[in-house]
């Protein structure tokens, strides 16, 4: 089972910032959180991952909480091409434990 | 572009039939993962292989099957088609750590008729 909880669906309109929250209460210490979304039936997408500290790079920033129990995942000028399904996953290291065990994720629309 | 590359985009067959899907990874990569998408199940982890040996196995069927090739590239084999096998089938490769990132390939859709 996936261990993270995110809303099924949000809204966001287009160049405003969309900011897709997670839980991951029983993280380990150990464990990384992986973004990756999927657009429409495409391959699913990396989009950034974190283990302690926040990460930027040119697609999107992660915020983890101190007590890494929850991150955010925010695309700072959503477009219309942002539009797809996010998923935040927590992957650990090694063995069965390096596959992605991918949830629900986020449904995001980014509306005109 | 992820640059993993997956044959065929679309296959169609019957119950009962054998098929082949192909992955070719990123330059590098050592590591394949193959992923399995259905409607009712969401994306489901398979099996990975890392440098031509299997590493893990997740929720693979015994009528299915793998292989990594000396050219690191990796076939999975699905036997015995049923309906429920109709699905997106996505590979994904990584480098040299388990702790690398996957890059995911385009997918192959399977439809068993």
């Amino acid at each position: 089972d996936a261990k993270t909880t995110q809303p099924t669906s949000m809204d966001c309109a287009e160049g405003r910032a969309a900011n897709l929250p997670c839980n991951h209460s029983t993280i380990s210490g150990n464990e990384y959180v992986y973004w990756y979304r999927q657009i429409h039936s495409q391959g699913p997408q990396y989009i950034i991952h974190g283990l302690k500290n926040n990460e930027t790079n040119e697609m999107a920033s992660l915020i983890i909480t101190e007590d890494r129990k929850s991150s955010t995942l925010i695309l700072p000028h959503a477009t219309l091409r942002d539009t797809a399904v996010y998923y935040c996953i927590v992957r650990g290291l090694g063995g069965s434990q390096g596959n992605l065990i991918f949830g629900k994720g986020t449904k995001l629309s980014v509306k005109p | 572009d992820s640059g993993v590359t997956q044959t065929p985009k679309h296959l169609i067959t019957a119950t009962g039939q054998r098929v082949t899907l192909r992955c070719s990874p990123r330059s590098g990569d050592l590591s394949v993962y193959w992923y399995q998408q259905s409607l009712d199940q969401g994306l489901q982890f398979l099996i990975q292989y890392y440098n031509g040996e299997e590493r893990a196995k997740g929720n693979i069927l015994e009528r299915f099957s793998a292989q990594q090739f000396p050219d690191l590239h990796s076939e999975l084999n699905l036997s015995s088609l049923e309906l429920g096998d109709s699905a997106l089938y996505f590979c994904a490769t990584s480098g040299l750590s388990h702790t690398d990132t996957q890059y995911f390939g385009p997918g192959t859709r399977l439809t068993v008729l």
